[in-house]
This record gives C-alpha cells, sequence and structure tokens, in this order.
C-alpha cells in the first residue's frame, strides 16, 4: 500500500513567493495533519481535518498561511508570501479515526531565501 | 503548555540497553507516543501507552506512569540502525504535541 504522498520533496524560493505544498493522505484515512518541524521549534502541529473538514488552525503561524482539503485525498498548504523564517520541513500525516497511530509522509524541506 | 522535557542527546554502545525519558507537566491526555525519526526521513510510529505500565514490543518496550509524570522507552540489544532522534509525543483528542525529541548515538 502507498504511504502518505507528499510533494514537492524539496522546495526553494524567494521571499514573497507563493508556495503550496501537497498531499495525499493513505486511501481510508480520515483525518490529515500538517506539522512544521525545525531545529529552533521541533515538530509542531500547524492544522487538521476531520472527514476534510479543517478542525483546529490554532497552530497556523499566521494569516500567510492557509490549507484546504478539497477531497478525502488531497490537501494543500499555501504561504504567501513566503518569509526566510518560514524555511522547515514540512510533514504531512494521515490517520482513521479509529485508530491512534499517525503515519507522515516524507516531507517537504523548504527554503525561502 | 505542556512541558515536555526529554535530554537532548545521548550515547550508547552497541549491544546495550538504553532508556530515553520523557517528563511532562499535564493531565488530561488520552495517552502518550513514542516515535523514531532517522536524520532526513518522517517520524514513524514505535509505541503507545493509555495505561500506565510497560508495553512491550520486541527489543523496544515502552512505560507510562501518570502520577509520576513520566514515561522511558527502552531500547535493548542496541544496533547502529538504532541511531536517531526519539520523539515523545502526548495524545490529547486527534492532536499530537511533541517534545523536543533526543538525539541517540549509538557506537560501535
Amino acid at each position: 500500500d502507498a504511504g502518505v504522498i507528499q510533494s514537492p520533496r524539496h522546495e526553494v524560493t524567494e521571499m514573497g513567493q507563493e508556495v503550496t505544498l501537497r498531499c495525499k493522505p493513505i486511501s481510508g484515512h480520515n483525518s490529515l495533519f500538517w506539522y512544521r518541524q525545525t531545529m529552533m521549534r521541533g515538530l509542531e502541529l500547524l492544522i487538521y481535518f476531520n472527514n476534510n473538514v479543517p478542525i483546529d488552525d490554532s497552530g497556523m503561524p499566521e494569516d500567510r498561511f492557509s490549507a484546504k482539503m478539497p477531497n478525502a485525498s488531497f490537501s494543500t498548504l499555501k504561504i504567501q508570501p513566503s518569509e526566510p523564517r518560514d524555511s522547515a520541513v514540512y510533514f504531512c500525516a494521515s490517520k482513521r479515526s479509529s485508530y491512534n497511530e499517525q503515519f507522515f509522509g516524507p516531507g517537504t524541506r523548504l527554503t525561502v531565501l | 503548555g505542556q512541558n515536555i522535557d526529554q535530554p537532548t542527546e545521548m550515547t550508547a554502545t552497541e549491544g546495550a540497553i538504553v532508556q530515553i525519558n520523557c517528563t511532562y507537566q499535564t493531565s488530561g491526555f488520552n495517552g502518550l507516543f513514542w516515535y523514531q525519526q532517522h536524520a532526513g526521513e518522517a517520524p514513524t510510529f514505535l509505541s503507545y501507552n493509555v495505561l500506565d505500565g510497560l508495553e512491550e514490543k520486541g527489543r523496544f518496550s515502552s512505560f507510562l506512569s501518570r502520577s509520576k509524570g513520566y514515561s522511558y522507552l527502552l531500547l535493548k540489544e542496541l544496533q547502529m540502525k538504532d541511531s536517531a532522534s526519539y520523539l515523545c509525543a502526548l495524545e490529547y483528542g486527534n492532536k499530537l504535541v511533541f517534545g523536543a525529541g533526543t538525539i541517540l548515538r549509538v557506537k560501535s
């Protein structure tokens, strides 16, 4: 079975540009999570969805960040405009509601110059 | 906040046993997870504790004491491939709150 799929795996962009990160959860999983990992702050939850509905976005740093889940098999995290401090690894994870374990995707390493 | 504390780094010898501790100052969580993360890779699930006590899974065991506010991950018969970061996380509903992680270095 395919795991969580994320694209791109690496993204280098210039400050001020729009960045869109993509995630395909594991089929049958109805919860999806976006995390950010940095050396300074560790692994932080940004937002999560249940059945495509955003439930908790309290971890989203500011209005420059937005996330959508138009259907059960696709989600995006958008940063507009991007800033150097957004440089991090962004992970997407998914789980079934009846199970506790979250499965993480390989991550997108974002560098904003 | 949850104030989840883990040692920053640990070093152990191949074949030995190592215990990685996780302490927290909170209550009301559903359960406690341990994840392993190799450098440049995604976190992968190791263990989950809901009740106090020891959960054993092969070379890895995890222990939880809610009354004492701590957990530990025990790794036996260490192998070089166990060199990784180990993350403790508290579960609140669907949310996980992670500690900063412990970098374990296994030397030969």
